[in-house]
């Protein structure tokens, strides 16, 4: 059972309106999240994150908000560019035994259209 | 350049062969990770080490083993591969084995075809 899910594999927007992406967790001990981004033929790069104590985060372009409640994140991009077209993956930490992993999410496919 | 290095970057291999993805770092980072990709199901966790000389099972280990003689090098082991061990691999690797702002640092992959 996935404990960090992408429902959407793919979304389409057009260049200058904005990008959410969504991820849904079960673990409530998930203290951590993150996003990557992943270029064809490339590894995941990191994007942004938040900490639990945290609702919202913002870099430039790029906001994620967190709803415990719900354990819900999304991540907003605005305004969308072509070159923000990538996969875009969402990541939990928490502990597993000892030490801190993280469990990714199935990817979003983000295409931006010019 | 700092980074992880992954070799081969691709590779077709016949069911049933034994092959080691191999995985640098030059960050002196002390926990490295191997994860495989696969469609629909995103990034999976195979074997961890935290630190040299310790691994520990992810979320799919069956079928893999791997080692961390040194801090840099971590390299994974396919001892009899299977067709459904076709997927992108990747390596990744860390400055603790706690998760920080930046996360953990990705080689860019071995994509791996078991025939």
């Amino acid at each position: 059972d996935q404990q960090v899910k992408q429902n959407s594999p793919s979304l389409s927007v057009q260049e200058g309106r904005i990008s959410i992406l969504n991820c849904d967790y079960t673990n409530s001990m998930f203290d951590y999240f993150l996003w990557y981004k992943k270029y064809p033929a490339e590894g995941p790069t990191f994007l942004i994150s938040i900490s639990s104590i945290k609702d919202k985060n913002e870099d430039g372009r790029f906001t994620v908000f967190l709803n415990k409640s719900a354990k819900h994140l999304s991540l907003h991009i605005v305004p969308s560019q072509p070159g923000d077209s990538a996969v875009y993956f969402c990541a939990a930490s928490g502990f597993s035994g000892s030490a801190r992993q993280l469990t990714f999410g199935s990817g979003t496919q983000l295409t931006v259209l010019p | 350049i700092a980074g992880i290095t992954q070799a081969p970057t691709s590779q077709i291999l016949a069911a049933g062969r034994r092959m080691t993805l191999r995985c640098t770092q030059d960050m002196r980072h002390n926990a490295m990770y191997w994860y495989r990709q696969d469609l629909g199901l995103g990034l999976r966790l195979i074997h961890y080490s935290n630190t040299a000389g310790t691994t520990g099972k992810g979320e799919v280990p069956d079928g893999y083993s791997v080692s961390r003689a040194n801090t840099d090098d971590f390299p994974l082991t396919l001892a009899s591969a299977v067709p459904s061990q076709t997927s992108v691999y990747f390596c990744a690797s860390s400055d603790s084995p706690g998760v920080k702002p930046g996360g953990y640092t990705f080689g860019s992959g071995t994509r791996l075809t078991v025939v």
